[in-house]
C-alpha cells in the first residue's frame, strides 16, 4: 500500500519568513495530493491540493509543488503569520484506491513573533 | 449549517464498555469514512462506506463495527472498549475523488 513520509516533525520560524514542508510518496500511481491544517483542537481542513497532471499551484501566500519523478511534494508558506502556527498534514491518494488517503505524520509549525 | 457533524464530541468511559459514535453529512457526498487519530496526532483510516457500502475497511480489530443506514449516516460501534482505544475518531466524507472534509472529531477517553 502506500506509504507517505513527512519531514520536519517540528518547524519553528520567524513572523515574515518562509516555511517549507516535505512529502515523500512510495506509490507511483498515486495521483491526488492535498494538504491539510489542523489548528489544536480542531479539525484537518484542507488548504490546498495538487493534481498528477499539474507541477505547482498557489493560492495567495501558499503553494505546493509536486515532481512526480521523485515522488516529492512539498507545501510552501511565505510571509508566515501566527495564525499560520498549526499541524499541517500531507496526504497522498493511490489510483484505484476507492478515495483512501493515505497522511504523512503531520508537522508542528510555530510562527513566532 | 455544520457540513459533517459527531456525537459526542467527548466520550469518557470505562474498560469493558461499548459506546457508539455518530456521523451526519449534509453535503450530499457519497463517501464517508472514519479515521482515528492517535496521542502522537497520526490519522489513520479504519473504514470507509461509498453509498452504504462497505468499501475500505482497514485492519482494525473485529471489536470496531461501522454502520451505514444511508449515505449521509456513518455510525461506530466499538465493543469491549479497551485503554488503547483512547483516541480521537474523525469522521470524513468526500464527493468522487475529491477531498475529504472533517467533522470535528469525537474524544475518546477509556479509563
Amino acid at each position: 500500500g502506500e506509504n507517505v513520509e513527512q519531514h520536519p516533525s517540528t518547524l519553528s520560524v520567524q513572523e515574515g519568513d518562509s516555511a517549507v514542508i516535505k512529502c515523500t510518496y512510495s506509490d507511483s500511481a498515486s495521483n491526488y495530493f492535498p494538504w491539510y491544517k489542523q489548528e489544536l483542537g480542531k479539525r484537518p481542513q484542507l488548504i490546498i491540493d495538487i493534481r498528477s497532471n499539474v507541477g505547482e499551484k498557489k493560492d495567495q501566500r501558499i503553494a505546493v509543488t509536486l515532481n512526480k519523478t521523485a515522488k516529492h511534494f512539498s507545501l510552501h508558506i511565505t510571509e508566515t503569520q501566527p495564525e499560520d502556527s498549526a499541524v499541517y498534514f500531507c496526504a497522498a491518494r493511490a489510483a484505484g484506491g476507492g478515495n483512501k488517503l493515505t497522511f504523512g505524520t503531520g508537522t508542528q509549525l510555530k510562527v513566532e513573533l | 449549517d455544520t457540513a459533517v457533524s459527531q456525537t459526542p464530541k467527548y466520550l469518557v468511559t470505562q474498560m469493558g464498555n461499548d459506546k457508539s459514535i455518530k456521523c451526519e453529512q449534509n453535503l450530499g457526498h457519497d463517501t464517508m469514512y472514519w479515521y482515528k487519530q492517535d496521542s502522537k496526532k497520526f490519522l489513520k483510516i479504519m473504514f470507509s462506506y461509498n453509498n452504504k457500502e462497505l468499501i475500505i475497511n482497514e485492519t482494525v480489530p473485529n471489536r470496531f463495527s461501522p454502520k451505514s443506514p444511508d449515505k449521509a449516516h456513518l455510525n461506530l460501534h466499538i465493543n469491549s472498549l479497551e485503554l488503547g482505544d483512547s483516541a480521537v475518531y474523525f469522521c470524513a466524507s468526500s464527493q468522487g475523488q475529491g477531498g475529504y472534509t472533517f467533522g470535528s472529531g469525537t474524544r475518546l477517553t477509556v479509563v
